[in-house]
This record gives C-alpha cells, structure tokens and sequence, in this order.
C-alpha cells in the first residue's frame, strides 16, 4: 500500500513567491494533518482536517499560510507571500478513525525561502 | 495546556551502551505512543502503549507506561549505529471534546551512536 505522498520533496524559492505544498493521505484515512519542523521550535502541529473539514487550524502561524482539503485524497498547504523564516521540513500525516491515534507521516517537503 | 515533556533532549553513547529516554505528561493519557525520525526522514510509528503498568518488547527496544499513565520511557539495550535518529513520545491531546486524532508530541530525544 502506499505511505502518505508529498510533493515536492525539495522546494527553493525567493522571498515573496507564493509556495503550494501538496498531500495525498493513505487511502481510506479520515484525519489529515499538516507540521512544520524545525531545529528551533521543534515538531509543530500547523493544522488538521476530519473528514475535510478543517477542524483546528491554531497552529497557522500568519495570515501569510492556508490550507485546504477539497477531497478525502488531496490536501494543499499555501503560503503567500513567502518569507526566509518559513524555511522548514513540512510534514503532512494521516490517521484513520477507528485505527487508534497513530499518525503516518508523509516524506516532507523541505522549504527554503531565500 | 497538555504538554508531554521528554528527557534527555540530546544523549551520545557509545555503540554497545544502553540509552533511555523519558516521557511526562501533565494530564493523564488514554495512551502513549512512541516515533521513530531517522536523521533527514520523517516520524515512523513505532509502538502504541494502551494499559496501566504496561511493558512491550521490540528485540532491543523495551517500552513502558506508567501505572498512573502520565508517564512513559524508552530504553534500548546495547545500541548500534542504526539507533540513531529522534525519538518522540505523543499522547492524544485532550481537552474536552473530540480531538479526531489530534496528538501532543514531545520534544524528542535526538540519539547519537559513536561506533
């Protein structure tokens, strides 16, 4: 079976482009979740969906990132305009309900802004 | 809020050493479990822990839960080189309601192996 796909695995742009980051979950899995790690502040939960319903999204940092969820197969973090400090692993992760709480992560995507 | 501590956040041993990592939690936790990140990959589940008191083996990897399931370690016997990576203690995070999944992770505990 295929894990959680990512794409792009390496993304490098400039200052002020705007960025898509895009998740496909394990097939079947209700609950999708997108993180931003960093050396500094570590593994961050930016937000989640149920179903494809965004359910808490207090992780966004700015304004500057959204996320959508438009099919149980396909998830979209953007960030616009992008900035230096955005420069992290991005990691999308599903889970199924029913199957307890564990998480399967995606391979990320590496961010850097210059 | 929840939060999940781990202890130590880095731990350099020699290859052949026994390492642990610890985990608290500041609520009570229907369960705990424990990722796997190699160093350049991503999170890896390795283990759920469900009961009270309890204990599971994965060969060198021995986890346990707390009785009062706040907390968890981690300990390996006799690492080898392939140990390396972090390793990460999630609970379900729980504030009332339903949190579809929703997990606190630690900190992590960053292992070196030196061969």
């Amino acid at each position: 079976d295929a894990g959680v796909i990512q794409s792009p695995r390496h993304e490098v742009t400039e200052m002020g482009q705007e960025v898509t980051l895009r998740c496909k979950p394990i097939s079947g899995h209700n609950s999708l979740f997108w993180y931003r790690q960093t050396m500094m502040r570590g593994l961050e939960l930016l937000i989640y969906f149920n179903n494809n319903v965004p359910i808490d999204d207090s992780g966004m940092p700015e304004d500057r990132f959204s996320a959508k969820m438009p099919n149980a197969s396909f998830s979209t973090l953007k960030i616009q305009p992008s900035e230096p400090r955005d420069s992290a692993v991005y990691f999308c992760a599903s889970r199924i309900a029913g199957g307890g709480d564990t998480q399967y992560f995606g391979p990320g995507t590496r961010l850097t802004v210059l | 809020g929840q939060q999940v501590m781990q202890i130590p956040q880095y731990q350099h041993v020699q290859e052949g050493e026994d390492f642990t990592t610890y985990c608290n939690s500041s609520t009570t936790l229907s369960n705990i479990q424990w990722y796997k990140q190699r160093p350049g990959g991503h999170p890896v589940f390795l283990i759920q822990l469900v009961k009270s008191g309890e204990v599971k083996k994965q060969k060198r990897l021995t986890f346990q839960f707390g009785e009062a399931k706040k907390n968890s370690s981690l300990h390996i016997t006799a690492t080898q080189t392939t140990d390396v990576g972090t390793y990460f203690c999630a609970g379900p995070f729980n504030a009332g309601g339903t949190s579809y999944g929703k997990l606190t992770f630690g900190q992590g505990t960053i292992l070196t192996v030196h061969p």
